[in-house]
């Protein structure tokens, strides 16, 4: 079975600060990817960032980027110089088909003015 | 762009109705997913379509069915529909059967059954 757990449920940060959201994930294949998706209020879900799991080196997508730790099953997400656009629901998800997905709860970002 | 469009963005039905949701993608598409989101379970998988007239049962398939005739298009049907299938539904689509491939989703129906 795959899982994957965001342990946290609220964050907030103030406008241009950093956060870093969390992702744990469990799956006994060797080969899948990690994303981060972003859905704002009453908005489209819309992707962030992916990872490869075989690839070492940790995305990167202008002010966002991971760290993707293998061995740990961790898969966090930063977000450097925060903007008030930042505000949404931030969902990590794992493949290794890409014909199912498993869905973290979700971690509701609000940024501070 | 990829554009996966869904019918309604909010629905009121009725306890026992037959309830469709529609969905849309424009971009030739192989994989279609339909999934429901409720706050603190995230997104959870109903089914997904690799193929026109084929799909695949996921997560939470009980109550639901679908059907795909067409390669552009998704439905989702709530054979009668029940209080507790009150939820956001999201529709998504991706390229193919390949992990790497991004799935692309609709701006969602929030269903409300009375």
């Amino acid at each position: 079975a795959q899982t994957v757990t965001q342990s946290q449920p609220e964050m907030s940060v103030q406008e241009a600060e950093t956060v870093t959201l969390s992702c744990t994930y469990d799956t006994s294949e060797s080969d899948y990817y990690l994303f981060w998706y972003k859905q704002p209020p009453s908005r489209q879900m819309i992707l962030v960032i992916r990872q490869e799991a075989y690839k070492q080196q940790n995305a990167t997508e202008n002010r966002f980027s991971v760290n993707f730790q293998k061995a740990a099953k961790s898969f966090s997400l930063k977000i450097s110089d925060s903007q008030l656009g930042d505000a949404a629901m931030y969902f990590c998800a794992l493949t290794n088909t890409g014909n199912q997905f498993y869905f973290g709860t979700g971690t509701s970002l609000t940024v501070i003015p | 762009d990829v554009k996966v469009t869904q019918s309604s963005r909010y629905l009121v039905k009725r306890t026992g109705e037959k309830v469709f949701l529609e969905c849309v993608q424009d971009m030739d598409h192989e994989n279609m997913f339909w999934y429901r989101q409720d706050p603190g379970l995230g997104l959870r998988l109903i089914y997904f379509s690799y193929d026109v007239k084929m799909k695949e049962k996921g997560d939470i398939p009980e109550g639901y069915s679908v059907s795909r005739e067409k390669k552009e298009r998704f439905s989702l049907i709530l054979e009668s529909a029940s209080t507790n299938q009150t939820s956001m539904y999201l529709c998504a689509s991706s390229m193919g059967p390949s992990a790497k491939n991004i799935q692309y989703f609709g701006a969602g129906t929030r269903l409300s059954v009375l």
